[in-house]
């Protein structure tokens, strides 16, 4: 049974700080790792996706994915208001066309 | 460029009727999904399709069925509807694999299902 864990919060943090959202994933054959967001009532949108060992960049947002602890995490500089979300994170384990599985997700208050 | 559409996006069915969700994408996207996501539970793989004329269950397939029409389409049928079918229901796409790894993946806007 593949297993993606996710804190659900809320995680509440001040607006301008770092927000950091954690995943770990049961599947050591883990190829692909997906950040989505998702607000309340709306369908997920994609953040960021890693494959590699390390850290992606991209504006605000930092993905890092650690295969050896299997553990991949997301981090939101100068955080918004308008980051409010759940954040889900979603890993691909291969071995055929099948989905995602995605984490319960992290509900993210960025308080003004 | 529309995406991913889902139709309808809200639906109230009674107990034992059936009903197709429709889903279609114009990014000419190999790979198609259906997933439900119900509070508590995040989203579950109900069908997939990774190619025209192809299709595979996934993690919670059972009181559903799936076509792929063609490229653009995916559709979903609940055959007799039960209330533990209430659910929102998405449909997402993706370009092909390469590899061992997996595209990104598209979602539409969402089904908003009740069943009494």
């Amino acid at each position: 049974q593949k297993e993606v864990e996710q804190n659900s919060g809320p995680l509440s943090v001040p607006e301008g700080a770092i927000a950091s959202l954690n995943c770990t994933y049961s599947d050591r054959g883990s190829q692909s790792f997906f950040w989505y967001r998702q607000y309340s009532g709306k369908s997920p949108e994609l953040i960021m996706f890693i494959y590699s060992n390390g850290d992606k960049e991209d504006g605000r947002f930092t993905a890092q994915l650690n295969k050896a602890s299997q553990y991949v995490s997301l981090l939101i500089r100068d955080s918004q208001p308008s980051d409010s979300a759940t954040y889900l994170c979603a890993v691909y384990s291969g071995g055929g066309a099948d989905g995602l599985t995605f984490g319960k997700g992290t509900h993210l208050i960025i308080q003004p | 460029n529309a995406g991913v559409t889902q139709t309808p996006k809200f639906q109230v069915l009674k107990t034992g009727q059936s009903m197709t969700l429709q889903c279609a994408q114009d990014m000419n996207h190999n790979s198609m999904y259906w997933y439900r996501q119900d509070p508590g539970m995040g989203l579950r793989l109900i069908y997939y399709s990774a190619s025209e004329g192809t299709t595979d269950k996934g993690e919670v397939p059972n009181g559903y069925n799936v076509s792929r029409l063609n490229k653009r389409e995916f559709s979903l049928r609940l055959e007799s509807a039960a209330p533990s079918q209430t659910s929102v229901y998405f449909c997402a796409s993706s370009e092909a694999l390469r590899g061992r790894r997996s595209q990104p993946q598209h979602f539409g806007d969402g089904t908003r299902l009740s069943i009494l």
